[in-house]
């Protein structure tokens, strides 16, 4: 068990829907990454945040947003959903940004599937 | 752009003998290299990693890795695999210029360790 935790587990939804992901760092990490996890496209970086502060993006589509609050949970809202957004959904979090904080742990995921 | 391969869709290996997973990567500066592995519905998990430093690596687990400049490689080694070592192989890449934490990660390896 990483420590990260990531809710739902499993989220099935129809076109055009609008969801949440949620996820909490493992307890004393500042960084959250979300990854998106497809047969097509391989494992993808979304997007970083450090304490509360978005840090690096990836291949984030302009539908996809994502925040982290004070308490440092993050969460990912997938907005006007098409098939192709079925995936799974890994958050990772880390301690820090520095060169010796490059390790990220992953949560179980949350597997969408778009109907 | 940073790019990572993993030739090997598959490795199949006997226990109790040595293993390989390889991968090789492109990056406009200094990489920073990584490797993962996940198990079935599970998120990822960090092995080991390269940053600077001794070109042999020793991660969890007994698995190593070299790191080879001249080569652009980063292969994944244990002397003696075991059963419980299927699983899915990650390797992935960052550099200073595009955020070490900004990982790239490979189309990843399955390793099937036969009894």
């Amino acid at each position: 068990d990483s420590g990260v935790t990531q809710t739902p587990k499993h989220l099935i939804t129809a076109t055009g829907q609008r969801v949440t992901l949620r996820c909490s760092p493992r307890s004393g990490d500042l960084s959250v990454y979300w990854y998106q996890q497809s047969l097509d496209q391989g494992l993808q970086f979304l997007i970083q945040y450090y304490n509360g502060e978005e840090r690096a993006k990836g291949n984030i589509l302009e539908r996809f947003s994502a925040q982290q609050f004070p308490d440092l949970h993050s969460e990912l809202n997938l907005s006007s959903l098409e098939l192709g957004d079925s995936a799974l959904y890994f958050c990772a979090s880390s301690v820090g940004t520095g060169l010796s904080d490059l390790e990220q742990y992953f949560g179980p995921g949350t597997r969408l599937t778009v109907t | 752009a940073q790019s990572v391969a993993q030739p090997e869709d598959q490795v199949n290996v006997a226990e109790g003998n040595p293993l390989t997973v390889k991968c090789t990567y492109s990056v406009s500066g200094n990489p920073y290299l990584f490797w993962y592995v996940q198990y079935p519905n599970r998120g990822l998990q960090f092995l080991l990693k390269y940053i600077t430093g001794d070109n042999l690596v020793k991660g969890s687990y007994g698995f190593e890795a070299e790191f080879n400049k001249s080569q652009t490689s980063f292969h994944l080694k244990k002397p003696s695999a075991l059963v419980s070592d299927s699983a899915l192989y990650f390797c992935a890449v960052s550099d200073r210029n595009t955020g070490f934490q900004k990982l790239v990660f490979g189309t990843g390896t399955r390793l099937l360790v036969s009894p």
